[in-house]
């Protein structure tokens, strides 16, 4: 089973912030949050990492609660293209092993 | 680089047909993943390769699937006989190692429908 929880579905307004929740209560003090996205027909693209700071890249931020049991991932100004599945992963920093749990995602719809 | 590319990128075939999808990774990446989706089980692993040998196959569903990667720019998946429940889309991806705390990159993935 996935070891994070999803919201199934989430809506946003074109233009807005985009704040999609992740929950992680069991995560292990070595395991990073990983975010990737899946635009529908492709394959599924990382967005960001972090394991207790906060992140910031060129497509988004991620914000980890203090105890690191749950965080949330912000698009700023979403955009049409960013209607996708959005997944919430945990794994071990640094493991070779990719035996991954992939939860059934956010299917993220940003609205005109 | 293209990315990582796939062929097909769609394929129907009749049960009981041998399937073969193809996989070439971006140039440098040292490790190569199989994975397959659907809408019941989501997004698995079935099988990763580090420099061109098998890692670990412990997600390949049964005997009937095999993969190889003869050299570090093509791998195939190969299913034979071929199901109805074998019907999915079948990703390729791939990383280096000294990314390794950062995911691989995906293809676009092979749509696999067998009837």
């Amino acid at each position: 089973d996935a070891k994070t929880t999803q919201p199934p579905s989430m809506d946003c307004a074109e233009g807005r912030a985009a704040n999609l929740p992740c929950n992680h209560s069991t995560i292990s003090g070595n395991e990073y949050v990983y975010w990737y996205r899946q635009i529908h027909s492709q394959g599924p693209q990382y967005i960001i990492h972090g394991l207790k700071n906060n992140e910031t890249n060129e497509m988004a931020s991620l914000i980890i609660t203090e105890d690191r049991k749950s965080s949330t991932l912000i698009l700023p100004h979403a955009t049409l293209r960013d209607t996708a599945v959005y997944y919430c992963i945990v794994r071990v920093a640094g493991d070779s092993n990719y035996q991954l749990i992939w939860g059934a995602g956010t299917k993220l719809i940003i609205k005109p | 680089d293209a990315g990582v590319i796939q062929s097909p990128r769609h394929e129907v075939t009749e049960m009981g047909q041998e399937v073969t999808l193809r996989c070439k990774p971006i140039s440098g990446h040292d490790y190569l993943f199989w994975y397959r989706q659907t809408m019941m089980r989501g997004l698995e692993l079935l099988i990763y390769f580090n420099n061109n040998v098998p890692i670990d196959d412990s997600g390949m569903p049964e005997d009937r699937f095999s993969a190889k990667m003869p050299n570090a720019s093509f791998s195939t998946l190969k299913i034979q006989p071929s199901e109805p429940r074998d019907s999915a889309v079948y990703f390729c991806a791939s990383r280096q190692y000294r990314d390794r705390d950062r995911e691989a990159f995906f293809g676009q993935g092979t749509r696999l429908t067998v009837v």
